[in-house]
């Protein structure tokens, strides 16, 4: 079956970076895009971008262009989503999902659990 | 603010229906299917409405989703305590070189 299997929660202090794996299993990797989808304490979901694990090709959100880098081990079916110079705003619960679609329609059909970041001082 | 426009809050009873809409513009839900999420308490986002109105396998018939012009709703019926989760829509948007958008999220509560 499909499965996102995201690593574990991080502290990090304002300035520093963090780094969130996601492995995936039971499909071919390199088939379906990984985005990211972040979620801040009470609130909605905020997308940040998407990664092709075929390709290596990303696709970020303006807001948050120049300090998030995606990046994937296709060895390992796993992805990655790296952001930097954090501050108390980036606390939150990241989550990866898989995309599946045709050329009428996407959706992101299976999540990771979420990996809680918090950033504070 | 969420480019998507939810109520905060619904409620119902158990056995009754409720609606949950979803306002967007000609950017996103104008010219982009609608997916619904549901997410349980303290647990990730679950695919519950794609392309509108397509239920992934597993998802019960008592949920159901619309789409007219720039807004969509999800609707529950015969509504049921394990129903009580947020609900996110989403859809693509077509402006800033393009980008997911979600709406800000609906807590159904069930009475």
């Amino acid at each position: 079956q499909v499965q996102l299997v995201q690593s574990g929660a991080e502290v990090k202090k304002p300035g520093a970076s963090v780094k969130v794996s996601c492995k995936a299993s039971g499909y071919s990797f390199t088939g379906y895009y990984i985005h990211w989808v972040r979620q801040a304490p009470g609130q909605g979901l905020e997308w940040m971008g998407w990664i092709n694990p075929n390709s290596g090709g990303t696709n970020y959100v303006q807001e948050f262009q120049g300090r998030v880098t995606m990046t994937r081990d296709t060895s390992i079916s796993t992805a990655y989503m790296e952001l930097n110079r954090l501050t108390s705003d980036d606390t939150a619960v990241y989550y990866c999902a898989r995309e599946q679609g045709s050329a009428n329609y996407y959706k992101f059909d299976y999540w990771g659990q979420g990996t809680l970041v918090t950033v504070s001082s | 603010q969420s480019v998507l426009t939810q109520p905060p809050s619904a409620s119902g009873t158990p056995g009754q229906r409720v609606t949950i809409s979803c306002s967007g513009s000609s950017s996103n839900i104008g010219s982009n299917t609608v997916n619904w999420y549901q997410q349980l308490p303290g647990t990730a986002p679950k695919l519950l409405i794609y392309s509108n109105n397509h239920r992934p396998s597993g998802v019960p018939d008592r949920f159901s989703g619309s789409k007219s012009g720039t807004s969509a709703s999800l609707a529950i019926s015969g509504l049921q305590s394990e129903d009580e989760a947020d609900y996110y829509c989403s859809a693509w948007d077509d402006s800033r070189n393009g980008r997911w958008v979600f709406g800000g999220g609906t807590k159904l509560t069930v009475l």
